[in-house]
């Protein structure tokens, strides 16, 4: 059974770094074509795909938000953690993690899109 | 970065409805699209990828066809566990993006 559980803080003051991180179960990131992502949702808006890691760890980010993400696993604590730089109210958001699968036993298969999904964090930016 | 819109952004519909749903990408994207239905204070739910197949456990009722940069997500016979928000995603590009989600509510 897999699953994904976002932990981190409730509340962050502006300027300061985010750090999320992504605990799931059922699969493994040493396994080929596994990958974690994080998407966000402000309150009442739409998701915002923000960084992707995969296997291999190739890491993969939002080009609007990249020089402020870091994204890493650590694998055999089966976690991924996101880190945001300077945050501002505006990236007040429920932060979620969800899985992919590119390849299934060294063959391409299935793609970038995402199967599994945490319940989600709500992260609030706030003085 | 690929843009992704959707239409409508809402609709209202009754039980038992067709409903149509249309995601037009700023670019071709080779059918790499993924639809998610989200309800409200739950994480999305995967339901087709790939453009028109369905996740394992979806109901029948939900289809995806289109090519190219237009792409749609029908729900043949709308049930009350249907009402919720539909997001596109295309993954033709490693700069991943969804749509801005339709609303679809009771009329």
């Amino acid at each position: 059974q897999v699953t994904l559980r976002e932990s981190g803080p409730a509340l962050v003051k502006p300027t300061q770094t985010l750090t999320l991180t992504c605990t799931f179960s059922g699969f493994s990131l040493s396994t080929s074509g596994m990958c974690v992502s994080w998407i966000r949702q402000p309150p009442g808006k739409a998701l915002e795909w923000l960084a992707l890691i995969d296997w291999d760890d190739d890491k993969y980010y939002s080009t609007s938000l990249k020089t402020r993400l870091t994204i890493s696993k650590d694998t055999s604590k089966n976690q991924v953690v996101l880190t945001m730089t300077n945050m501002d109210p505006v990236d007040t958001a429920t932060y979620y993690c969800a899985r992919a699968i590119t390849m299934v036993q060294g063959v391409p298969a299935g793609g970038y899109y995402f199967d599994y999904w945490g319940q989600g964090t709500l992260v609030t930016v706030s003085s | 970065d690929i843009q992704m819109t959707q239409s409508p952004s809402s609709l209202s519909a009754s039980v038992g409805d067709r409903v149509t749903i249309t995601c037009r990408a700023s670019q071709g994207i080779s059918n790499s699209l993924a639809w998610y239905q989200q309800k409200p204070g739950k994480a999305p739910k995967l339901l087709l990828y790939a453009a028109s197949r369905l996740e394992s456990g979806v109901p029948s009722r939900f289809s995806g066809s289109g090519s190219g940069t237009d792409y749609t997500l029908t729900i043949s016979s709308l049930q009350p566990e249907d009402f919720a928000t539909y997001y596109c995603q295309q993954y033709y590009s490693t700069l991943f993006t969804f749509g801005p989600g339709t609303k679809v509510d009771i009329k």
